[in-house]
């Protein structure tokens, strides 16, 4: 199977700008969940969306947004971009049940400047 | 908030030695799982933890989950330069409404 793939790899934004970042899940998982690594808050939750619905959110402001697509594939947007959103933004799939182990992507490390 | 906290943060050892790293939630926990993640890359799944007092072991890697479901550890004998990287514990805390929550880590550096 095809693992997690995200796109783009890199990223270089201005303060300001948006950016939309996408993932495509292993075949046959629906679940697929964003987090956002930074070296001084480490991995932390953005959301996760299960069958085109948002099933959970992390504490992020309303400019992070997500959607899920049909074939379960995702794309996350930030809007009026920060320097402080400069991180890894990372993408996992999992299967139905909630508790299972996140299959992680390599990764959007987005640069804003 | 509820949180999951791992220490140390830095666990420098010299290539052979054991590396145990420790992982506490704050609230009881419905399973505890353990990620590495090598530098430069992405986490990658480990194991999970779920009935009390559970012990599992991968090779040289030796997982506990604590009685009260509240705490974890990770142990590695003789450390080799591959198990270079950084350990997560995550659990569901709040039942996974804030999805899963990542403890900071421990970044295991090996000396030859």
């Amino acid at each position: 199977k095809a693992g997690v793939t995200q796109t783009p790899r890199y990223l270089i934004k201005t303060r300001g700008q948006q950016v939309t970042l996408s993932c495509s899940p292993i075949s046959g998982h629906r679940s697929v969940s964003w987090y956002q690594q930074t070296p001084g808050q480490g991995l932390q939750f953005l959301f996760e969306y299960f069958s085109e619905t948002q099933r959970n959110k992390g504490n992020f402001p309303g400019r992070f947004s997500g959607r899920q697509f049909s074939n379960s594939r995702s794309e996350m947007n930030v809007s009026t971009l920060e320097l402080g959103d400069s991180a890894l933004y990372l993408c996992a799939s999992s299967s139905t049940d909630p508790n299972s182990p996140l299959h992680f992507g390599n990764g959007t490390r987005l640069t804003v400047t | 908030g509820q949180q999951v906290m791992q220490i140390p943060q830095y666990q420098h050892v010299q290539e052979g030695e054991d590396f145990t790293t420790y992982c506490n939630s704050s609230t009881t926990l419905s399973n505890i799982q353990w990620y590495k993640q090598r530098p430069g890359g992405h986490p990658v799944f480990l194991i999970q933890l779920v009935k009390s007092g559970e012990v599992k072991k991968q090779k040289r890697l030796t997982f506990q989950f604590g009685e009260a479901k509240k705490n974890s550890s990770l142990h590695i004998t003789a450390t080799q330069t591959t198990d270079v990287g950084t350990y997560f514990c995550a659990g569901p805390i709040g039942g996974g409404a804030d999805g899963l929550t990542f403890g900071k880590g421990t970044h295991l550096i090996i000396q030859p």
